[in-house]
């Protein structure tokens, strides 16, 4: 059972260039979550889903935009790559609501330079 | 303002000692409270959770409580060891989000 599965692991990128941090879950989970986590802080949600076609915007959703057009996948895209997105990402899902357990992926480690 | 505040940030013990991680909340609604391990380079797992009616909750060495009225949780582990090490975060949930803690680093040494 694979869980949640994000891809790369570890990516640089330079100033302005573009890429999409993949995550797909085989739970058939409805609510799926993108946070980013700075280091000495708690984890910041980015975007969500409540389920296929619907998306909204977490805390920090600047710079960021996702889809979710199947159950399984819900990628992250950076559109125009900046310093400040210098973090670790995390994809999650969770059955239902923020109520129930999330199960994490493992991360991606993304560098801005 | 992050709604959930943990202690100590970093944490220093001998393999075999005891020790007590806290946390303290404002999120409101409440609607549980989770702890979470997270080692080095991976995502969080969840180790408790517990609702406004349970006061103490236990995971083999984990002991997770919880004071709904001061809004103030605790984790305790007993018997550390070397694998302990990791980050603890305390995630408070309210009507349809999580809100996370910093967490604080466990350092177990032989």
């Amino acid at each position: 059972n694979a869980g949640v599965t994000q891809t790369p692991k570890f990516r640089i990128l330079k100033i302005g260039q573009s890429m999409t941090l993949q995550c797909t879950q085989d739970m058939n989970h409805n609510y799926m979550y993108w946070y980013r986590q700075d280091p000495g802080m708690g984890l910041k949600l980015i975007y969500y889903s409540v389920g296929a076609g619907i998306t909204d915007k977490g805390e920090v959703p600047n710079g960021y935009n996702v889809s979710r057009s199947t159950t399984e996948d819900f990628p992250l895209r950076l559109e125009l790559a900046a310093p400040s997105q210098t973090s670790v990402y995390f994809c999650a899902s969770s059955p239902r609501t923020a109520n129930t357990e999330a199960f994490f992926g493992q991360g991606t480690r993304l560098t801005v330079v | 303002k992050n709604q959930v505040e943990q202690s100590p940030q970093s944490l220093i013990i001998l393999e075999g000692k005891n020790c007590t991680l806290q946390c303290n909340y404002t999120v409101s609604p409440f609607s549980n409270l989770r702890w979470y391990k997270q080692d080095t380079g991976r995502g969080p797992v969840s180790l408790t959770i517990m609702t406004f009616s349970e006061n103490t909750k236990s995971n083999g060495r984990y002991t997770a409580t919880l004071d709904a009225d001061t809004k103030q949780s605790s984790l305790h582990i007993t018997a550390s060891q070397l694998s302990d090490s990791a980050s603890y975060i305390c995630v408070v949930s309210g009507t349809w989000d999580m809100r996370f803690g910093a967490g604080t680093r466990l350092t177990v040494k032989p």
